[in-house]
């Protein structure tokens, strides 16, 4: 059983349009949930991550809409330039205690054309 | 600021050899992680160590040993190398308390002939 689902699996879009990409989960006690970026040749980087106890999370142009009652969340990338071209991974944790794991989806590949 | 050192960067192996992979961090983390990048399946978790002396398997951990020789640095061996096996192996590390951002190096590509 997939514990975190990631759609779509690739996503293209234009120049300065807004890019959602859809993460969730299975298990209702994860509670923090971080995004990684991969670009191609490159480690994976932290680039944004939400606990539930706000329905979002903002950095710049970067934007997590969470909905614990659906076990859902969304990355928005809003104003896409060909350098947010890359492959984002929703992941997910249950902090605290003795847990160490990070759960990661399949990834998304994004591609800004522009 | 630290780094994460993978070696090799690029390893080809024969099916059925047992083959070694190294991670060394320099951010004095306590935790520290072996995943497996596999092109549409994401980041699996293979093997980590939450401290020292600690060892714990991951989703994967089958076909895998891995050894915690001191703070700085976790090994990963493929036990018998599977043919036509390609994956990346990510090593990541973080601290124990306060911020749960793992930080990654820059992995080994597996190819087995």
């Amino acid at each position: 059983q997939q514990q975190v689902r990631q759609s779509p699996q690739s996503l293209t879009v234009w120049e300065g349009e807004t890019a959602i990409l859809n993460c969730s989960y299975e298990d209702s006690t994860f509670d923090y949930f971080p995004w990684y970026r991969l670009f191609p040749g490159e480690s994976p980087a932290l680039l944004i991550a939400i606990r539930p106890v706000s329905n979002k999370k903002e950095d710049g142009r970067f934007t997590i809409f969470f909905n614990k009652r659906e076990k859902k969340l969304s990355l928005h990338i809003t104003d896409s330039q060909p350098g947010d071209s890359a492959t984002y991974f929703c992941a997910a944790s249950v902090s605290g205690g003795s847990n160490y794991k990070l759960t990661f989806g399949k990834g998304t590949l994004l591609t800004v054309t522009p | 600021g630290g780094i994460i050192t993978q070696t090799p960067k690029f390893l080809i192996g024969q099916e059925g050899q047992k083959l070694t992979l190294k991670c060394q961090q320099n951010f004095n983390h306590d935790t520290m992680y072996w995943y497996r990048q596999d092109s549409g399946k994401g980041l699996r978790l293979i093997y980590y160590s939450i401290t020292e002396n600690d060892l714990q398997k991951g989703d994967l951990s089958e076909g895998y040993d891995a050894s915690r020789e001191k703070k700085s640095s976790f090994s990963l061996t493929v036990t018998s190398a599977q043919k036509n096996e390609m994956a990346v192996f990510l090593c990541a590390s973080r601290w124990l308390g306060g911020s749960y951002e793992q930080y990654f190096g820059p992995g080994t590509r597996l190819t087995v002939l």
